[in-house]
């Protein structure tokens, strides 16, 4: 079945640091990759999001390129803000439209 | 703007208690989604729905059922509430296109049983 691997947190950054969560997957046929940021008290949103091999989704500064080779789908960010405090999901989503979701990595930035 | 609205942002329920779930949307999306989301574990799929009295089992439907008789409202059903289903519950709805599906959130329902 299709599954989803990401990073796990919490992590704690200074602002204006670089952000990286690597994400991998395992599919069949060729998924959709979707980068979901859940801020404190609210649902999910999405970030960004990449339909084919080699796209790079970007977004409010963030950043991921669908690796088909290496099936990843690393988020990144140069320089984070407190702002950017967030749980952050990779997602997938192969033939049958459902969605399949990581663990979720909990970012917090301090100033 | 999609808008994805869950009935209720706290719940707090009996055990052995019937409860309800109730999500609208107002895309004329026809995907819906219940997801029950818990730390460490992420969003896992309870049910979906792909059009009107359609519906289909996710990964964990054990004590759920699911209902919608109407395109924008999918409801989720706890028979008989238990402790281990305090949960944070999502409601998502999505289209497809071309393939490629983009999901829209609700707030959640941060429900306790006690």
């Amino acid at each position: 079945g299709n599954s989803v691997t990401q990073m796990e947190g919490p992590v704690t950054l200074s602002e204006e640091a670089f952000l990286t969560i690597n994400c991998t997957y395992t599919a069949t046929g060729y998924p959709s990759l979707f980068w979901y940021v859940q801020y404190p008290g609210e649902g999910l949103q999405l970030l960004l999001k990449a339909t084919k091999a080699d796209d790079k989704g970007s977004n409010k500064g963030f950043e991921a390129t669908y690796r088909k080779e290496t099936t990843s789908f690393h988020l990144e960010k140069g320089s984070v803000q407190v702002s950017d405090s967030a749980v952050y999901f990779c997602a997938l989503s192969a033939y049958d439209y459902k969605l399949s979701f990581g663990a979720g990595t909990t970012i917090t930035v301090r100033a | 703007d999609v808008k994805v609205t869950q009935s209720s942002r706290y719940l707090v329920k009996r055990t052995g208690e019937k409860v309800f779930l109730e999500c609208v949307q107002d895309m004329d999306h026809e995907n819906m989604f219940w997801y029950r989301q818990d730390p460490g574990l992420g969003l896992r799929l309870i049910y979906f729905s792909y059009d009107v009295k359609m519906k289909e089992k996710g990964d964990i439907p054990e004590g759920y059922s699911v209902s919608r008789e109407k395109k924008e409202r999918f409801s989720l059903i706890l028979e008989s509430a238990s402790t281990n289903q305090t949960s944070m519950y999502l409601c998502a709805s999505s289209i497809i296109g071309g393939g490629k599906v983009e999901a829209f959130f609700g707030q959640g329902t941060r429900l306790t049983v006690v």
